[in-house]
């Protein structure tokens, strides 16, 4: 089975400009999530969609940030403007809503601003 | 929110010996999830165990959600498990929040 696919795996990019992560869940997870890893912050939730709605996006940074589902095999992360302090691996992970299900992480895009 | 510690920070093992990883969390959790970040940062599902004990090969976990508490066993370490593990845990909320623990870094030695 494909697991979460993410593109790009590495995007290097000057400050200012617009960075698009992009995410394919597993095929029939209807549960996705966007984190960010960070060596200062560790691990961080930025969003979660259930049934391509997002449910809490508390942890989306700054009004920069916004993310997108526009269905259930698609989810966006866009930045614009991007800045140095962005520089991170971002993650995406899928599962059932059912909460007796894992989550499955896709490889990450490791964002480099410059 | 509920936090999530791991104990210890950082771990070097000879290859061949046994290690104990603990997890604390400060609140009730649906479920727990342990994971392992290897060396090109992939995070790979190692157990998800919201109570009881589980193993898979050399690996094995016990939860105790009435003490707060999730360990993972390694026996007979081999290089490949260096990395980082992280615990992580599932809120008892209407959803599926994770909070990610800080994780311990493994590093086996040959």
């Amino acid at each position: 089975d494909a697991g979460v696919i993410q593109s790009p795996r590495h995007e290097v990019t000057e400050m200012g400009q617009e960075v698009t992560l992009r995410c394919k869940p597993i095929s029939g997870h209807n549960s996705l999530f966007w984190y960010r890893q960070t060596m200062m912050r560790g691990l961080e939730l930025l969003i979660y969609f259930n049934n391509n709605v997002p449910i809490d996006d508390s942890g989306m940074p700054e009004d920069r940030f916004s993310a997108k589902m526009p269905n259930a095999s698609f989810s966006t992360l866009k930045i614009q403007p991007s800045e140095p302090r962005d520089s991170a691996v971002y993650f995406c992970a899928s599962s059932s809503a059912n909460s007796n299900q894992p989550q499955h992480f896709g490889d990450g895009t490791r964002l480099s601003i410059l | 929110g509920i936090q999530v510690e791991q104990s210890p920070p950082d771990l070097i093992l000879q290859e061949g010996a046994n290690s104990t990883l603990r997890c604390n969390f400060s609140d009730s959790v649906n479920n727990l999830q342990w994971f392992h970040q290897n060396p090109w940062g992939q995070l790979i599902n190692l157990f998800y165990i919201p109570s009881g004990t589980k193993q898979n090969g050399r690996l094995s976990a016990t939860t105790v959600a009435t003490e707060r508490y999730s360990l993972l066993y390694i026996s007979s370490s081999q290089t490949t498990d260096s990395g980082v593990y992280f615990c992580a845990a599932l809120n008892s909320g209407g959803y599926q929040k994770v909070t990610f623990g800080t994780g311990t870094k493994l590093q086996v030695i040959p």
